[in-house]
Order: C-alpha cells, then structure tokens, then sequence
C-alpha cells in the first residue's frame, strides 16, 4: 500500500541554518503531497502541498518540490527561527484531486537554537 | 473563529470499559475525519465522513470500533472493550469539503489501564 518515509529526527540546528527534512513516499497512482507541522501545545496544521510532479509548495519561508522521478517532497527552509521549532510531518493523500485520507510519515522533531 | 474541538482532552479508562470521544468541527464543513496517533508515529487514519454517511471506513481496525455522524456536525467515536493497544491521542479534522485543506483539533489523549 500507500506509505510514507520521512528522515528521523530529533534534528537539532542554530538559529539561521539551512534545513532540510527528506521524505520520499511510495504509491501506486499519482498522489497529492503535503507537510504538516504541529507546535508545541497546538493542533497540526497544513504548512504546505504540491498537487502534481514539479510543482512547487511554499508557505513561512518553507519549500518542498514535488519529484516524481525520485519520489521525494524534501521540505527545505533557507533560515530557520527558534519559532520554527515544531515536528513537521509529511504526507500524501491518494485521491485525485482531493485530500481525502491522508497518510502520514512518523514526524520529524526539529529544535532550532538561539 | 472557533476551530475543531475534541472532547475529552484526555481520558483514561480501564481495559474492557466502553468510550466515547467527541469532535465538534468548524461550523459549516461537510467533511469528518478521524485519525489515531500512537507515541513516535504519525497519524493513521481511522474513519471519513461527507455529511451523516461514513464514506470510508477502511481504516477502523476491527469491530470494536464505530464512529457516528447523525446530523452531519458532531461526530462521535466509539471504541467498545477497550484494550491497552488502544491507548493513542485520537485526532478529528475537518474540512469545507472533501478536496479542501483539513483542520485538525487539538486530540483526545486516550490511556486504557
């Protein structure tokens, strides 16, 4: 079935570093792709998607590209803040055009420090 | 405005107990969706509901488990004789439609004795 393999975390940075969090996924038709962060204390919360191969997400700074040929929607943010301390979770939803179900890969617990 | 909220925020029960757990979505939004998150993993789906229907019920992971949405707001989901495995925070979501972005509430933190 559907599944997704995000790299384990905890990942610990400096504030302003380079992030990069891998997610690769497997399935069978042409999923949508998502990231999800969840703070401290608070709900998860849609951070951003790609709906087909090449396209780009982007939201608070944060970039993932959708690529087919690899399989893969790495989250990247040039900067990080303190703020962006959260665990950030990959997913995809195999309905066409749609959210639908979502499935979602482990979580990868970023820490950014001052 | 008001986001999904879940009620309990946490419960603990003993093994062999029957639960409720109950989401109360974003006024307005047609779609339902539950999800069980276990210590260290991310969320499985369980059960999505369009209106009062469940449209998927694929992801309940045997009988003992049975969600309602009898007037296509509140949902509640039912988990007969506990069992320890059982022990999750349960996650409802909601979304204006079934193609839209889904918000999450804040979870049900079930721990069965």
């Amino acid at each position: 079935g559907d599944s997704v393999t995000q790299m384990e975390g905890p990942v610990t940075l400096s504030e302003e570093a380079f992030l990069t969090i891998n997610c690769t996924y497997t399935a069978t038709g042409y999923p949508s792709l998502f990231w999800y962060v969840q703070y401290p204390g608070e709900g998860l919360q849609l951070l951003l998607k790609a709906t087909k191969a090449d396209d780009k997400g982007s939201n608070k700074g944060f970039e993932a590209t959708y690529r087919k040929e690899t399989t893969s929607f790495h989250l990247e943010k040039g900067s990080v803040q303190v703020s962006d301390s959260a665990v950030y979770f990959c997913a995809l939803s195999d309905t066409p055009g749609s959210q639908g179900n979502l499935i979602f890969g482990k979580g990868t617990k970023l820490s950014v420090k001052p | 405005g008001a986001g999904v909220s879940q009620t309990p925020s946490n419960k603990v029960t003993e093994k062999g107990k029957y639960v409720e757990l109950r989401c109360d979505p974003i006024s307005g939004h047609t779609a339902l969706y539950w999800y069980r998150q276990s210590l260290g993993q991310g969320p499985e789906f369980l059960i999505y509901f369009q209106g009062t229907g469940a449209a998927d019920d694929s992801g309940l992971p045997n009988d003992r488990f049975f969600a309602v949405r009898p007037e296509g707001s509140v949902s509640t989901l039912k988990i007969q004789r506990t069992e320890r495995g059982d022990s999750a925070v349960y996650l409802c979501a909601s979304s204006l439609a079934s193609y839209n972005e889904q918000f999450f509430g804040p979870g049900t933190r079930l721990t069965v004795l």
